[in-house]
């Protein structure tokens, strides 16, 4: 069974300019959830979707949006890209956002690496 | 989430167990404990996870403490290879969506 899958793996943008990252879930997999990783952040939740709905948002700004199809794929966006916006995207899955009794176990992809200049 | 509190770093020799703690003392009662690794430049994968009772599957253990304040990851036998930062985080089971909190995990360093 395949994992998440995100495309592209690397990218260069430059300042102003938007970004879109493509995220395909475990099949099977109706949630998914996206994240920032940065070196002096750590690891930050962006925005999680269920049925084509945002369920969650973190606290980044307007220009982080996200959108979810019925086929379960999920891309975000990043319009006006800042510096700051450099950073590992990180697309996870899971099979609900509420959970079953033994847990609801949240898969990760490979990443995209996303560099503003 | 239940906030979980965990060394900054750990070294190990390779052929023995490493055993990586991790608190999480305001973990309520259907909150599960989840263990990840990340390696450097990848997404962070899944080890293992648990309620109350220990657990083990082909990567490691997981041995939760009776009144569930605190867990230990235990690798049997640490090979090169499980150098990486390991994260222990907390996140409920039932009824609406449970984000889990990444804190700034263990980094354990396997050596020969």
């Amino acid at each position: 069974k395949a994992g998440v899958t995100q495309t592209p793996r690397y990218l260069i943008k430059t300042r102003g300019q938007q970004v879109t990252l493509s995220c395909s879930p475990i099949s099977g997999h109706r949630s998914v959830s996206w994240y920032q990783q940065t070196p002096g952040q750590g690891l930050q939740f962006l925005f999680e979707y269920f049925s084509e709905t945002q369920r969650n948002k973190g606290n980044f700004p307007g220009r982080f949006s996200g959108r979810q199809f019925s086929n379960s794929r999920s891309e975000m966006n990043v319009s006006t890209l800042e510096l700051g916006d450099s950073a590992l995207y990180l697309c996870a899955s899971s099979s609900n956002p509420g959970g079953q009794p033994s847990g609801n176990t949240i898969y990760f992809g490979e990443g995209s690496w996303l560099t503003v200049v | 989430d239940a906030k979980t509190t965990q060394p900054t770093s750990m070294d190990c020799a390779e052929g023995r167990a490493a055993n990586l703690p991790c608190n999480h003392s305001t973990i309520s009662g259907n909150e599960y404990v989840y263990w990840y690794r990340q390696i450097h430049s990848q997404g962070p994968q899944y080890i293992i996870h648990g309620l109350k009772n220990n657990e083990t599957n082909e990567m490691a253990s997981l041995i939760i403490t009776e009144d569930r304040k605190s867990s230990t990851l235990i690798l049997p036998h640490a090979t090169l290879r499980d150098t990486a930062v390991y994260y222990c985080i907390v996140r409920g089971a039932s009824g609406g969506s449970y984000i889990p909190t990444f804190g700034r995990g263990t980094s354990l360093i396997v050596h020969p």
